[in-house]
């Protein structure tokens, strides 16, 4: 079945410094792939979806300057978290999006990235 | 715009007491209805994608079904290994994205 790594699982950093976070997918290749925000016990919330070899697009009142995504292959999407403060301390999980029956594409999660800024 | 209520937001069940999930969506187009298990620090995983009314889906001990308005994720004698919070989301037709809308999760807890 499709695999989608994603690294770190966890990352601890200071206020201020970036950290990027990188999402794989392993046995298929990925057009576009969702980048989500967890809080906990919320559901998931959209911050961007990336497509590959063009820009991401942005969920309205997510920061493109702050989250920046690339996707520059068919099977690897970054987040960068610049500047990081304690208010983006979160879950951050990536998914690919794999077509399915009757076009409705079934998303394949990775698991996850827990940020913890200082 | 797509809304997905899912309900209860908690559910604690003994160990065998067989009981349902529900998902309630508005979607203008329904591409797919999706249910997906997401353990504790964990990314969701994916059980089952619906696509018309009247259908339903098995896989062990968990079913789901579809109408036009609801979904139901039915537990059959659970197990605490089915422990998890259980997410639904909808797919539209929306431009050719087909961004999915999550909703809250339903956190079940089944006790040995």
């Amino acid at each position: 079945g499709a695999v989608v790594s994603q690294h770190p699982s966890w990352v601890i950093c200071k206020s201020g410094t970036s950290v990027k976070i990188e999402c794989r997918s392993l046995d298929f290749q990925a057009t576009t792939m969702f980048w989500y925000r967890q809080f906990p016990k919320q559901s998931l919330m959209l911050m961007a979806t990336s497509n590959e070899g063009s820009k991401a697009t942005y969920e309205q009142g997510v920061e493109k300057d702050k989250f920046l995504i690339n996707h520059a292959s068919l099977t690897l999407s970054t987040l960068t978290v610049t500047s990081a403060h304690p208010e983006d301390s979160s879950f951050y999980i990536c998914s690919a999006s794999l077509a399915g029956e009757t076009g409705a594409n079934v998303l394949t999660f990775g698991a996850g990235s827990r940020l913890t800024v200082l | 715009e797509d809304q997905v209520t899912q309900s209860p937001e908690a559910l604690r069940l003994q160990e065998g007491e067989s009981s349902s999930l529900n998902c309630s969506y508005t979607v203008s187009g329904l591409r797919g209805l999706f249910w997906y298990r997401q353990d504790p620090g964990k990314g969701p995983e994916f059980l089952f994608t619906l696509y018309s009314a009247g259908e339903e889906k098995e896989k062990e001990r968990l079913k789901a079904t579809l109408t036009k308005k609801e979904s139901f994720l039915h537990i059959t004698a659970p197990k605490p290994e089915d422990s998890a919070t259980y997410l639904c989301a909808v797919q539209a037709h929306q431009g050719g994205s087909y961004i999915p809308t999550f909703g809250r999760g339903t956190s079940l807890i089944v006790h040995p």
